[in-house]
């Protein structure tokens, strides 16, 4: 299994609503990643985590809270987004977050926010 | 650091062979340089990656002359499929550039006609 899984593919939610985003990948990763990505956009680095601990936080704000259940598992809880938030929301997995471990991307939850 | 600078879009029609230029002027000694391939509406794919001279795989060929200070991504016999954004990075050998992490220039979005 070669894949990074992203589930939901879509998601609408108001601007009270707390929703999840989740992503799976059974490659035996340790370093897993949250990308956003506006429309017409390169991908920007939100959050790393190596071996199930953040190690990176670009600055982002506290209503986008990451979690890593365990090592195949990573969720990305929304809570009172706001419309500049909509964007595609970008998993990504590597066998380490050691140099040179390339990356591999799911399909991206393309979030709507109201 | 080394900045890389594409062109921002390019066109051209399906049967052809397209070059995409990429200018990385202050290139260190042990960076790579790679290539990663969007597709709209998915996650950048790694494509190809090389240090010097030339590589071919299945997908492309990446031309890197002697001084390192530009690489060449060569696409041949394109079609519609491969209308997709393609990202230059100047890095170690996954990409990685900023302190270990992997962080997107603006890209080049080639547009295949029919």
């Amino acid at each position: 299994d070669t894949e990074v899984t992203q589930t939901p593919k879509h998601l609408v939610m108001g601007m009270t609503n707390k929703k999840s985003l989740k992503c799976e990948q059974h490659m035996g990763h340790r370093a897993m990643y949250w990308y956003k990505q506006k429309a017409k956009k390169p991908p920007e680095l939100m959050f790393v985590y190596s071996y199930e601990k953040l190690s990176i936080n670009e600055s982002v704000p506290s209503r986008f809270s990451p979690e890593c259940p365990n090592s195949s598992l990573l969720n990305l809880h929304l809570h009172a987004l706001q419309p500049e938030d909509s964007a595609l929301y970008l998993c990504a997995s590597s066998p380490s977050e050691g140099e040179g471990e390339k990356l591999f991307f799911g399909s991206g939850t393309q979030l709507s926010v109201l | 650091l080394a900045k890389t600078t594409q062109p921002i879009s390019m066109d051209s029609y399906e049967g052809q062979e397209v070059n995409i230029t990429c200018s990385h002027n202050n290139i260190a000694t042990n960076d790579y340089i790679t290539w990663y391939q969007q597709f709209p509406s998915q996650g950048p794919r790694f494509i190809i990656q090389g240090y010097k001279t030339k590589v071919t795989n299945e997908v492309a060929s990446l031309f890197i002359p002697a001084d390192r200070k530009s690489s060449t991504l060569s696409l041949p016999r394109v079609s519609l499929s491969d209308t997709a954004v393609y990202y230059c990075l100047v890095g170690d050998m996954g990409g990685r550039n900023q302190g270990g992490k992997l962080i997107f220039g603006q890209g080049t979005e080639l547009s295949v006609k029919p």
